[in-house]
């Protein structure tokens, strides 16, 4: 079964300061790895993807994510934090087994302070 | 560009009414998948459809059904509601059973008083 988990339930950090938002998998088969972002009330905004490829994905909003498949990890990361990306990010992993359907971690709060 | 539709963006329903939320796709996509997200939870797979048919089925009550249309839209139908019915409900859209992007409307957000 596939499925990934977000240690931490919150972050924070000061705005200008780097970020990461921790992520690990667990699949059967090739990783199909996402991120997004949701904040209050909206809906889910995708941040980046990996599929295959370089292991540093660069996505949206100055976001990069490094898939580390020694680690089985796929970390979130900016080099610096605005106090605009505080939101719930939440990973997320392909069920290509099943329909291909997402799987979500329980999500990570961003706190970012000015 | 345009993007996933859901109607009603918020919904007020009393214990053990019925509701219906719709979901119209990105156009040319065939695949539509429903997520529920109760209050500070991650999204939770109910159902989806390929082609009008049933692809796979997560944690979706009995009380709940869905169906997907000719024009691909689908609508997820939810009765005799309970309390914790209350959720925000998302569809995402998609072109066929693979890997690519599935693209998230913004969600009708289903109050059960």
């Amino acid at each position: 079964a596939q499925s990934v988990a977000q240690p931490e339930d919150q972050v924070n950090v000061a705005e200008g300061n780097p970020l990461t938002v921790k992520c690990t998998y667990s699949v059967s088969g090739n990783p199909y790895l996402f991120w997004y972002v949701q904040y209050p009330n909206r809906g889910l905004q995708f941040l980046l993807k990996y599929i295959t490829g370089d292991n540093l994905v660069k996505g949206s909003y100055g976001f990069e994510a490094e898939f580390n498949k020694s680690q089985t990890s796929f970390h979130l990361k900016k080099p610096s934090a605005l106090v605009s990306d505080s939101a719930l990010y939440f990973c997320a992993v392909r069920d290509i087994g099943g329909g291909f359907k997402t799987i979500f971690g329980a999500g990570t709060r961003l706190f970012v302070k000015a | 560009a345009a993007g996933v539709i859901q109607s009603p963006r918020h919904l007020i329903k009393e214990k053990r009414e019925t509701a219906t939320l719709k979901c119209y796709p990105i156009p040319r996509h065939d695949t539509v998948y429903w997520y529920q997200q109760g209050p500070g939870q991650d999204p939770q797979f109910l159902i989806s459809f390929y082609e009008k048919m049933q692809s796979d089925k997560g944690s979706i009550p009995d009380r709940f059904s869905a169906q997907q249309f000719s024009d691909y839209h689908s609508e997820l139908n939810m009765s005799s509601l309970e309390l914790g019915d209350s959720a925000l409900y998302f569809c995402a859209t998609t072109v066929g059973t693979s890997i690519n992007e599935q693209f998230f409307g913004p969600g009708t957000r289903l109050t059960v008083l």
